[in-house]
């Protein structure tokens, strides 16, 4: 099993431009996140989704639209990027028990200038 | 949801025992707090989970008080390979998917 793939692991974009980052896991996981990881500020939630066609916010979802047409498949995209979107993006996925342990991608490190 | 803090870092040796603490004062009946592991450039890896008293896996132990205000994680004879950051987190079994991570501690762990 591959667990939680995320492509792409990096990118550089220009301000303005857009972008979409996939998230897939294999483990047939209701609950897919997105978070933002930035220097000493730990882990912030943008969006969940709680099954398949679900979507919600979480703490920094501005500038941010997320789609879950497909069970395996969660996407973060980024309509018209800003420097202040430069992050590494995690993905994550659990069952649908609530405090089922969250098994997490590798990362994309995205550079906005 | 609660809200958790725990040191912002801390210093360690090979061989070492570290212990952890977060404090989540205003924890409800249904949480159950959950420590992760991260290194750099990967995503946090769970490592443990408890609801009350004393939880231990092959990696770690966990401690929690009977008012559960508290707990504490404790890696047995730290080596190098521990050097990562360690959150903890407050999960509600009760509802709601919303899992914040805090800033974490930064565990260096040198020879």
């Amino acid at each position: 099993n591959a667990g939680v793939t995320q492509t792409p692991k990096f990118r550089v974009l220009k301000t303005g431009q857009s972008m979409t980052l996939l998230c897939a896991q294999d483990m047939n996981h209701e609950y897919m996140y997105w978070y933002r990881q930035d220097p000493g500020m730990g882990l912030r939630l943008i969006h969940y989704s709680v099954g398949e066609g679900t979507t919600a916010k979480g703490e920094v979802p501005d500038g941010y639209n997320v789609s879950r047409l497909k069970k395996q498949n969660f996407l973060l995209g980024l309509e018209s990027a800003a420097p202040s979107q430069t992050s590494v993006y995690f993905c994550a996925s659990n069952r649908q028990v609530q405090n089922e342990k969250l098994f997490f991608g590798s990362g994309t490190q995205l550079s906005v200038l | 949801l609660a809200k958790t803090t725990q040191p912002i870092s801390m210093d360690s040796y090979e061989g070492q025992e570290v212990n952890i603490t977060c404090s989540h004062n205003n924890i409800a009946t249904n949480d159950y707090i959950t420590w992760y592991q991260q290194f750099p450039s990967q995503g946090p890896r769970f490592i443990i989970q408890g609801y009350k008293t004393k939880v231990t896996n092959e990696v770690a132990s966990l401690f929690i008080p009977a008012d559960r205000k508290s707990s504490t994680l404790s890696l047995p004879r730290v080596s190098l390979s521990d050097t990562a950051v360690y959150y903890c987190l407050v999960v509600s079994r009760g509802g709601g998917n919303k899992l914040t991570f805090g800033t974490g501690t930064q565990l260096k762990v040198e020879l």
